[in-house]
């Protein structure tokens, strides 16, 4: 069954430094999705992503963040300079249609200390 | 804009009870989709039901039911019968011509 995959599943990270946060969608999805889950809330959607540009982003989503998807299947977050806030579960996301169902990778924990 | 709202927290039952988790979303959209999804202690986040906005036929899977009113705008889960496996937070989501938007998650735990 095809899945989206997610890497690093744990990155630690010292506060003020870049992190990539990678992900590789379902080959043939169309529309991508960065969520972040802070532990034990909810979660918040970040940014989405069609057509090879941002659709929309969240007030979350400021210009320390960024995304791409440079080789067609790799999509990435990159945060340029982690605060401590920033520590939580990121979750990327596929979907075919933007009327089906969204997959779910398994997220990365990033903690900033 | 779309909202998701699940005015319950954390709801706490015992093995055997029937729960329900609320879901009320608002959405200008007249096409829009919505969703269940599960996540365990584990941290994946589990699909469990879609449902389109035209079809407002309830739907019943082995334990698991949704009730879906367009009139009040909600779309509500029914454990029945919860067992301690049914522990996790549940996220109830709307999918419309933009992107997909989460409720804040309701905790559920299933005490034996």
């Amino acid at each position: 069954e095809p899945e989206v995959t997610q890497t690093p599943s744990h990155q630690v990270t010292q506060m003020g430094q870049e992190v990539i946060l990678r992900c590789v969608p379902i080959s043939n999805h169309l529309y991508f999705y960065w969520y972040r889950q802070i532990l034990g809330q909810k979660v918040e959607f970040l940014v989405s992503f069609y057509n090879n540009e941002i659709s929309e982003k969240s007030e979350i989503f400021d210009d320390q963040f960024s995304v791409e998807r440079p080789d067609g299947s790799n999509f990435t977050l990159k945060i340029r300079s982690t605060k401590l806030e920033d520590s939580a579960m990121y979750f990327c996301a596929s979907q075919g249609e933007w009327d089906t169902e969204a997959f779910f990778g398994q997220g990365t924990r990033l903690t900033v200390v | 804009a779309q909202k998701v709202t699940q005015a319950q927290t954390e709801i706490s039952v015992v093995e055997k009870e029937d729960v329900t988790l609320d879901c009320v979303y608002e959405t200008r959209d007249t096409t829009y989709y919505l969703f269940w999804y599960k996540q365990p202690p584990s941290g994946e986040l589990v699909f469990l039901i879609r449902r389109n906005s035209f079809d407002e036929q309830n739907e019943i899977s082995g334990r698991y039911s949704w009730n879906f009113q367009k009139s009040t705008s909600s779309f509500n889960f029914t454990i029945t019968a919860s067992q301690v496996v049914d522990s996790a937070v549940y996220f109830c989501a709307l999918s419309g011509s933009n992107d997909m938007r989460f409720g804040a998650g309701t905790r559920l735990t299933v005490k034996p």
